[in-house]
């Protein structure tokens, strides 16, 4: 069974950066299959997929255009873990951050529990 | 983008009675290798992560009751709850996997009438 568990601070302040991690266990982050997504849901924006990572032979991470400048998703191999980095955060990226894995049939099949960030000073 | 849009916003029904919630995308989402759609319904209950119920716009989930069932083609999809539990209330969203940017719909809210 595949669970995703993520860490990381509940607040963060205007400017600064804000960064999850989620550990995976029951799959490899390496997984030829699976990929490896952050997602975020606010009242105003709804269900918003930022981003994701994953390996086919190497390493790839692609972006939503409206947070591309800002973002980073990377992989862990040593811990089994990804990484979501937002630089530069306003109050509009105040949200429930969730990772999920997107499996063979291209779905949202497991989801971590889910961080509330809030951006304030 | 692919937008995808949920009809109603909300909706009340009545225990043991008919629920029914439609999705539009605003390009089709054929996947071309199997023939099927890439639509998934997920369902969401307050302080937890949304949970597949359907995909391929009409598989169910392993472990997904019977009474949840998946319809529709081209743009226009349907999720239907045969006979309203209590604890199917819920926020129910659609979501294309067809081509990323992945989407979501805004979100049905469904009660209980």
């Amino acid at each position: 069974q595949v669970q995703l568990q993520q860490s990381g601070p509940g607040l963060v302040m205007p400017s600064q950066t804000l960064s999850l991690t989620c550990a995976i266990s029951g799959d490899s982050v390496s997984s030829n299959i699976a990929t490896w997504n952050w997602i975020r849901q606010s009242p105003s924006r709804g269900l918003e997929w930022l981003g994701r990572t994953y390996y086919r032979s190497k390493w790839f991470s692609d972006y939503a255009v409206s947070v591309q400048s800002r973002i980073t998703v990377n992989p862990d191999t040593s811990k089994n873990q990804f990484s979501l980095q937002l630089n530069s955060v306003t109050p509009e990226d105040t949200a429930v951050y969730y990772c999920a894995r997107r499996g063979a049939s291209f779905y949202f099949d497991y989801w971590g529990q889910g961080t509330l960030v809030t951006v304030s000073s | 983008d692919i937008v995808m849009t949920q009809s109603p916003d909300s909706l009340a029904v009545s225990l043991g009675e008919r629920a029914t919630i439609n999705c539009k995308s605003s390009q089709r989402v054929l996947y071309s290798s199997n023939n099927k759609n890439s639509l998934a319904w997920y369902q969401q209950k307050p302080g937890q992560p949304p949970k597949v119920l359907i995909y391929w716009a009409s598989t169910r989930e392993s472990g997904v009751p019977d009474r949840f069932s998946g319809s529709g083609s081209g743009t226009d999809f349907t999720l239907t709850i045969s006979s309203l539990q209590a604890e199917d209330v819920a926020v129910y969203f659609c979501q294309q996997y067809y081509t990323t940017p992945w989407t979501f719909g805004q979100g049905t809210k469904v009660e209980i009438k």
